[in-house]
């Protein structure tokens, strides 16, 4: 069984358009989190949200936003997109911060604005 | 915030060998420091992790030591094998953190060769 599931696996878009990622997980996990991981590898979180709060990285522009219809999915929205927003972006789960700290993620998507 | 530095970029050893990744945070109240591995590809998977109240932590090849004091920790693996081959992550999380949030380091290419 998938754990995390995201879709779509790859995007190609031109720039301007908005787009959305869509995440899922069947853990049963609390908290669920975005990550942008750029061409040189480097991991950055941008969202961690539970079904009380969002915390958002200050360095996340407001062009994107997470939006949870229910307690296992957490969908990524992309508003403008920018040449610089090429990415592959991961979607994670994990229980809450006092339990088990393992998160798990998804096989993330890979996203190309031409 | 907090910050993770990680050396080396990347790494070389030849089959059998050992392997040694060194991570340095910068917030003396981070708690909870994993280790992530990403094959080509693929998605992060947690390989170990470590609580700021324990120094070292073995799981089979893979260990992990924790200098809080220093605030620096490092990956070790022995007897290193083809398919540990990847790119390695370390990540700190503040204790302080409401959303779990990790922070982790610019990644260890490692390459075993055979």
């Amino acid at each position: 069984d998938t754990a995390v599931s995201q879709t779509p696996k790859y995007l190609v878009t031109q720039m301007g358009n908005d787009k959305s990622i869509k995440c899922e997980q069947n853990l049963g996990h609390d908290t669920m989190y975005w990550y942008k991981q750029d061409s040189k590898k480097f991991l950055k979180i941008m969202f961690s949200y539970n079904n009380k709060e969002l915390i958002i990285n200050e360095t996340v522009p407001n062009r994107f936003s997470p939006k949870s219809p229910d307690k296992a999915h957490l969908n990524l929205h992309i508003n403008s997109l920018e040449l610089g927003d090429s990415a592959v972006y991961f979607c994670a789960s994990s229980l809450p911060s006092l339990a088990r700290n393992e998160q798990f993620f998804g096989p993330g998507t890979r996203l190309t604005v031409l | 915030g907090e910050n993770v530095e990680q050396h080396p970029s990347t790494l070389s050893v030849q089959e059998g060998d050992s392997a040694v990744i060194k991570c340095t945070y910068s917030d003396s109240a981070s708690n909870y420091f994993p280790w992530y591995k990403q094959e080509l590809g693929k998605r992060p998977q947690l390989i170990i992790d470590i609580r700021s109240n324990v120094g070292e932590k073995k799981d089979q090849r893979i260990a992990v030591t924790l200098n809080k004091t220093a605030k620096h920790f490092s990956l070790h693996i022995t007897e290193t094998q083809p398919e540990d081959s990847a790119v390695y992550f370390c990540a700190a999380r503040e204790a302080n953190n409401a959303g779990n949030m990790l922070t982790f380091g610019g990644g260890t290419r490692l390459m075993v060769k055979p």
